[in-house]
């Protein structure tokens, strides 16, 4: 069973500051990772995702995550953000084919960018 | 835009009554699942269905069920709803296969009084 810990429950940053939100998972295989961004009363819309190959993965709006297998993290960055990534950010896991399709979610982190 | 739709987006139910909620899928997508999101929480796996059967489901009682149609739409049924079934439902569609990147719609937000 794969489970997510999202450290941070909320992460206040100033606009045009740089930002980590950081993700942690645990499994005994191989998986998939995911970042999900919702904005308020919306669903979740893929931000990026690391299925296998170059452990830094870029994703829209400027996003990027970096995958580290020894420390089983897929922290989430950006160089600079902006008061429109004012949203909550989940980060998901997914075992390999064969072994089910479901995500598993952590409990997301509240990014709120202020001016 | 996902092209993930959902109907309706509120509801608003009393305990012990039946709710179902639609989902109507991504084209050209063969897979739906469907999740639970309660307030100030990630979403839950409820169940996914693979060219009209079922093919996983998470730690939910059977008064949750669905049924995925031939043209690859979806429902979720909930019986007999509790207090805490109050959440917002998610669809997700994908191809299905190896990869399987699920795209989600904006959600139906249920809430039993």
């Amino acid at each position: 069973a794969q489970s997510v810990t999202q450290l941070d429950s909320q992460v206040p940053v100033f606009e045009e500051a740089p930002v980590e939100l950081r993700c942690n998972y645990s499994s005994s295989v191989s998986v998939y990772l995911f970042w999900y961004v919702q904005y308020p009363n919306q669903g979740l819309q893929l931000l990026l995702k690391y299925l296998s190959g170059s452990t830094l993965v870029k994703g829209i709006n400027g996003f990027e995550a970096e995958f580290n297998k020894s420390q089983t993290s897929f922290h989430l960055r950006k160089p600079s953000v902006h008061i429109s990534d004012t949203a909550e950010y989940f980060c998901a896991v997914r075992g390999p084919p064969g072994g089910g399709n479901k995500l598993t979610f952590g409990t997301g982190t509240q990014l709120k960018v202020e001016l | 835009e996902t092209g993930v739709t959902q109907s309706p987006t509120h509801l608003i139910k009393t305990r012990g009554q039946q709710v179902t909620l639609r989902c109507s899928s991504q084209s050209g997508h063969n897979t739906v699942s469907w999740y639970q999101q309660a307030l100030g929480q990630g979403p839950q796996f409820i169940f996914q269905y693979y060219r009209e059967e079922e093919n996983g489901r998470g730690n939910f009682p059977p008064r949750f069920s669905g049924l995925q149609f031939p043209n690859y739409s979806s429902e979720l049924n909930v019986n007999a709803l509790e207090l805490d079934d109050s959440a917002l439902y998610l669809c997700a569609s994908s191809f299905g296969g190896k990869i399987n990147i699920q795209y989600f719609g904006a959600g139906t937000r249920l809430s039993v009084l």
